[in-house]
């Protein structure tokens, strides 16, 4: 049973709209990650927050930014959604940095249509 | 991109164990191997890492070569519910990539009755 939960898990938006999507992490974790995984393939990472700060980034847009809160809450947006956004989007905890452990979600399936 | 090669696609009886290999050839001093996967409809799920020790814990049993350069994931008594595509991943345990996990395209095992 996963602690990690994501809102809401399946979502249709139209061409140039934005999005956010929420995650839930594990209490007392203080590190997030997102990943982007297209049908077929393996999950992509997006970027990592730890203690509310970006502290890394993978090969995405600025369009595709986030925050993480004090009540270890998270959120992914994007801006001027593509159709090639359409994915499943899947937020990861753990409780530091460099800690193995990460609890994914279930994710957020995104439709851009 | 991923450091690891992968077969595609494995099918194991129920009942028998399941041997997943992973090449990784380029594998660095520093750098662990872990193990991942992700059933239908789910995010990933941790399952072992290792650094060149072979280790077990409760889900898998995890066999690294003295080179390092290939390992081998290994499901003692496969069950249906074991199903799933199962990601081989290399990374830095400390201080590396801000803690990003590069996943390929794993292998889809099948259990079959």
């Amino acid at each position: 049973e996963t602690g990690v939960t994501q809102s809401p898990t399946h979502l249709i938006k139209t061409r140039g709209q934005q999005v956010t999507l929420r995650c839930s992490s594990q209490s007392g974790h203080n590190t997030v990650s997102w990943y982007q995984q297209a049908l077929g393939q393996g999950p992509q990472f997006i970027f990592q927050y730890y203690r509310e700060e970006e502290n890394g980034r993978g090969n995405f847009p600025p369009r595709f930014s986030g925050l993480q809160f004090p009540n270890y809450s998270s959120e992914l947006n994007v801006n001027a959604l593509e159709l090639d956004d359409s994915a499943l989007y899947l937020c990861a905890s753990s409780l530091d940095r460099d800690n193995y452990g990460y609890t994914f979600g279930s994710g957020t399936r995104l439709t851009v249509v | 991109d991923a450091k690891t090669t992968q077969p595609p696609s494995m099918d194991c009886a129920e009942g028998r164990a399941a041997n997943l290999p992973c090449n990784h050839s380029t594998i660095s001093g520093n750098e662990y191997v872990y193990w991942y996967r992700q059933i239908h409809s789910q995010g990933p799920q941790y399952i072992i890492h290792g650094l060149k020790n072979n280790e077990t814990n409760e889900m898998a049993s995890l066999i690294i070569t003295e080179d390092r350069k290939s390992s081998t994931l290994i499901l003692p008594h496969a069950t249906l519910r074991d199903t799933a595509v199962y990601y081989c991943i290399v990374r830095v345990f400390y201080g590396g990539s801000q803690g990003n996990l590069i996943f390929g395209k794993g292998t889809k095992l099948s259990v079959k009755p």
